[in-house]
């Protein structure tokens, strides 16, 4: 069974246009976290929803809007896509404040 | 602003030689340290958490120290298979997020 997992594990979409990544967790856990790894590998905070509250909002631009229907799922709606947005985007899980667990990652490419 | 260096970018080894890889840090009330490892294409895969100052953790050939400045990842004759992205990060205060490093890429040759 897949503990973090991540719909489409490949994205490829134009300028302008607008789109969804999901991600589900069964491992039972509160809070869960959208990272962004650029193309230098470096990965950083986007997010994080703890019981479908959000708690971190980094500085990212507000075509970005994360949502959490429950505890077990947290999706990212990307309005707008720029070719900036291009990157691996992860999510993951955490009962509190442990160690996180890593989706595959979404890869976003916009031409 | 809490900081994460790692150190070497990147590292070479034969089969069986040993070496460390350096995660050195600054932050304001350290929650803890988590070393992770990361696969080409793949998600972060959780190796080590250590809280304190003193800790030590092994898994396998891997083993890792903690210091009020430093963390480091000992590398025991390792394998091809240990070749990966070794990723340190940081998680500060009351907060939730982890603050990565650059990582440090290993590839191990036969």
């Amino acid at each position: 069974d897949t503990a973090v997992s991540q719909t489409p594990k490949y994205l490829v979409t134009q300028m302008g246009n607008d789109k969804s990544i999901k991600c589900e967790q069964n491992l039972g856990h509160d809070t869960m976290y959208w990272y962004k790894q650029d193309s230098k590998k470096f990965l950083k905070i986007m997010f994080s929803y703890n019981n479908k509250e959000l708690i971190i909002n980094e500085t990212v631009p507000n075509r970005f809007s994360p949502k959490s229907p429950d505890k077990a799922h947290l999706n990212l709606h990307i309005n707008s896509l720029e070719l900036g947005d291009s990157a691996v985007y992860f999510c993951a899980s955490s009962q509190d404040v442990n160690e996180q667990y890593f989706g595959p990652g979404t890869r976003l490419t916009v031409t | 602003e809490d900081q994460v260096t790692q150190s070497p970018e990147a590292l070479r080894l034969q089969e069986g030689e040993s070496s460390s890889l350096n995660c050195s840090y600054t932050v304001s009330g350290l929650r803890g340290l988590f070393w992770y490892r990361q696969d080409p294409g793949k998600g972060p895969e959780f190796l080590f958490t250590l809280y304190s100052a003193g800790e030590e953790k092994e898994k396998e050939r891997l083993k890792a120290t903690l210091t009020k400045k430093e963390s480091f990842l000992h590398i025991t004759a390792p394998k091809p298979e240990d070749s990966a992205t070794y990723l340190c990060a940081v998680q500060a205060g009351s907060g939730y997020a982890l603050n990565f490093g650059k990582g440090t890429s290993l590839l191990v040759t036969p």
